[in-house]
């Protein structure tokens, strides 16, 4: 599996942009980056995933760089909710023989929104 | 959508009892769903995931099982639960197949304590 490596801990001021980065330089072509984030003593949530386009939902923005081997989670307006730890994954490939995977958590980012 | 439905929310057991939880899914049919631990300042562990009715993969030896009775219903179990098995047990749940392009998505959790 592709390994990832971010921050630990990040600091943002309430309304700015948080830009929280990932690095996944061994990530094979086929294998997409997923984002997660896990608000205390509640389940994960998806945020966003993509394979090599920049991808935007109603959440945040992914961008992969050209070489796919870092991306960029961006939290357009940060508010006092969004204070989380973020993980960013690479997803191991499905294929006819191995069926289902899981995804693999690192210990991810903690992002702390400063009013 | 898919909903996911995980009970109880909190679950104190002595050591050495017996251990059922249920976890069912709704909207979605012939899923993969997973039962994921996370130990108290720990990061997330792929217990186990499941690809169709009866087929189980493990992928940490311990000292749980699971079953998949029914298409969207999956069950973590213990015959004697240990300390070591106090945690945050999370269900999950993607569309299933063999799709590259699937997020998992994550239940509300069970909060175990053994004493």
């Amino acid at each position: 599996d592709a390994k990832t490596t971010q921050p630990p801990s990040m600091d943002c001021a309430e309304g700015r942009a948080a830009n929280l980065p990932c690095n996944h330089s061994t990530i094979s072509g086929n294998e997409y980056v997923y984002w997660y984030r896990q608000i205390h003593s509640q389940g994960p949530q998806y945020i966003i995933h993509g394979l090599k386009n920049n991808e935007t939902n109603e959440m945040a923005s992914l961008i992969i760089t050209e070489d796919r081997k870092s991306s960029t989670l961006i939290l357009p307006h940060a508010t006092l909710r969004d204070t989380a730890v973020y993980y960013c994954i690479v997803r191991p490939s499905l294929d006819s023989g191995g069926g289902a995977d899981g995804l693999t958590f690192g210990k991810g980012t903690h992002l702390i929104i400063q009013p | 959508s898919q909903t996911i439905h995980q009970w109880p929310a909190t679950l104190v057991q002595p050591v050495g009892s017996p251990l059922s939880l249920e976890c069912t899914v709704e909207g979605t049919s012939n899923p993969n769903l997973y039962w994921y631990r996370q130990a108290a300042g720990r990061g997330l562990q792929l217990l186990f995931y499941s690809v169709g009715i009866g087929q189980i993969s493990s992928e940490v030896p311990q000292n749980l099982s699971a079953s998949r009775p029914q298409d969207r219903q999956f069950i973590l179990s213990s015959k004697k639960l240990l300390l070591s098995d106090s945690g945050f047990y999370l269900c999950a749940v993607d569309s299933g197949g063999f799709s590259y392009n699937s997020p998992l998505h994550f239940g509300n959790g069970t909060r175990l304590t053994v004493t």
